[in-house]
């Protein structure tokens, strides 16, 4: 198993580009996430999805969409790059909720991306 | 806002000495995870404690929760230099409805040989 998998690797945009990071998983998860690091901020939550055919906002969701594909793959997408998005982006997954309880969260690789 | 927060930021340490990181948070929880991530690559999921327990082991790791004093201790025995990594504590939020971990800004350590 990839366990997840991230594309691309890395990214330069230019001020106003637009960009999807791809992501999926084939853990059978119930759950998807997206996350950026930036240095000394940790792990903020862009969106999630709890399931398939849901998705939900998280902590810092202005400037991003997301799409629930199918149970696999969840998309992160940037409609007009701006330099505050220079980031690392982390996709991660986790097995559905069990009675409300958050479990283990596997990480992809990481997705670099500079905004010019 | 963040809801885990680690203490200290970095800690450097001579290779077989012990290393012990702190997390503390604000909100009930139901578990309470610690995860490792290597210099440029995703973070790893080490160990998750859950609010009715209070100390969990697993190889070199030892992890302690106080839900009363709603913190938790991260120890690392008997370093390694592989062991040098950011280590970041991640809570579920009870009463957020637990949809989600909420990740502390993480600790940074090194292990010296």
């Amino acid at each position: 198993n990839a366990g997840v998998t991230q594309t691309p690797k890395f990214q330069v945009l230019k001020t106003g580009q637009s960009m999807t990071l791809q992501c999926a998983q084939d853990m059978n998860h119930n759950s998807m996430y997206w996350y950026r690091q930036d240095p000394g901020m940790g792990l903020r939550l862009i969106y999630y999805s709890a399931s398939e055919g849901t998705t939900d906002k998280g902590e810092v969701p202005n400037g991003y969409n997301v799409s629930r594909l199918n149970k696999r793959e969840f998309s992160l997408r940037l409609e007009s790059a701006a330099p505050s998005q220079t980031s690392v982006y982390f996709c991660a997954s986790s097995e559905a909720l069990v009675a409300g309880v958050q479990e283990t969260q596997y990480f992809g690789p990481g997705t670099r991306l500079l905004v010019l | 806002s963040q809801q885990g927060e680690e203490d200290p930021q970095a800690l450097s340490i001579q290779e077989g000495e012990n290393a012990t990181m702190n997390c503390s948070y604000k909100t009930s929880i139901n578990n309470l995870q610690w995860y490792r991530q290597n210099s440029g690559r995703g973070l790893v999921h080490l160990i998750l404690i859950r609010s009715n327990e209070r100390e969990k082991h697993s190889g070199r790791l030892r992890v302690t929760l106080d839900t009363s004093k709603k913190s938790s201790s991260l120890l690392i025995t008997a370093s390694r230099a592989a062991d040098t990594a950011s280590y970041f504590c991640a809570t579920d939020g009870r009463s957020q409805g637990a949809q989600k971990l909420v990740f502390g800004q993480g600790t940074r350590l090194t292990i010296n040989p």
